[in-house]
């Protein structure tokens, strides 16, 4: 069965430092999405990015992230510097369709440690 | 605005027993509802979902779910409980008009004694 992978499982940074988590969403998905959950907390919504452009963000996505498709397979979040509170757990999702009716795929995570 | 609340944070079965993992929605319109569960050091897994139509819905692993729109309830049930459903899970519901986002409740956490 496709899944959604995520590299890496674990990331260690230093506060101020930029980092791309990537994920490869199901092939032939055409809506992606971020979403995080620092320890204890509840998965929150941080984008959805459907058509090469960003169809919505939440509040904690401001001007440190972004989100890019480079090529046909891949789907990356950066952060450009990192502060202690972007520690988390970071899934990636796709769906097939950009309808609501379509489930949401999410990979395994990666765990960001920034010290 | 959108938001899920699972009341318990914490529940413990005996395997074998039944359970019932509670979720209430605040929505507008017509909910898209969900639970994922989510193994120690795994992803989300999609165990069910309700769109429309018949309000008992059925997944994987012999989970099943009620839609009660009185209630603005989605809860989880199992018949009977095996070890290996230990595990943490998260009712949500699709927020289709914010760029199909989810917006998770804060998750029951299962714990099945032998």
């Amino acid at each position: 069965e496709p899944e959604v992978t995520q590299t890496p499982s674990h990331q260690v940074t230093q506060m101020g430092q930029e980092v791309i988590l990537r994920c490869v969403p199901i092939s032939n998905h055409l809506y992606f999405y971020w979403y995080r959950q620092i320890l204890g907390q509840k998965v929150e919504f941080l984008v959805s990015f459907y058509n090469n452009e960003i169809s919505e963000k939440s509040e904690i996505f401001d001007d440190q992230f972004s989100v890019e498709r480079p090529d046909g397979s891949n789907f990356t979040l950066k952060i450009r510097s990192t502060k202690l509170e972007d520690s988390a757990m970071y899934f990636c999702a796709s769906s097939e369709l950009a309808s609501g009716t379509d489930t949401q795929y999410f990979g395994p995570g990666t765990r960001l440690t920034v010290l | 605005a959108q938001s899920v609340t699972q009341p318990d944070i914490h529940i413990t079965v005996s395997e074998g027993a039944s359970l019932e993992l509670r979720c209430n929605y605040s929505y507008g319109a017509t909910p898209y509802l969900f639970w994922y569960v989510q193994s120690p050091g795994q992803g989300l897994q999609l165990l069910l979902k309700y769109f429309s139509g018949d309000t008992l819905v059925q997944g994987i692993k012999g989970f099943e779910a009620e839609f009660k729109r009185s209630q603005s309830s989605f809860n989880l049930r199992k018949p009977s409980v095996h070890w290996s459903d230990a595990a943490e899970y998260f009712c949500a519901v699709l927020a289709m008009e914010y760029g199909n986002k989810l917006v998770f409740g804060a998750g029951t956490i299962l714990r099945v004694k032998s």
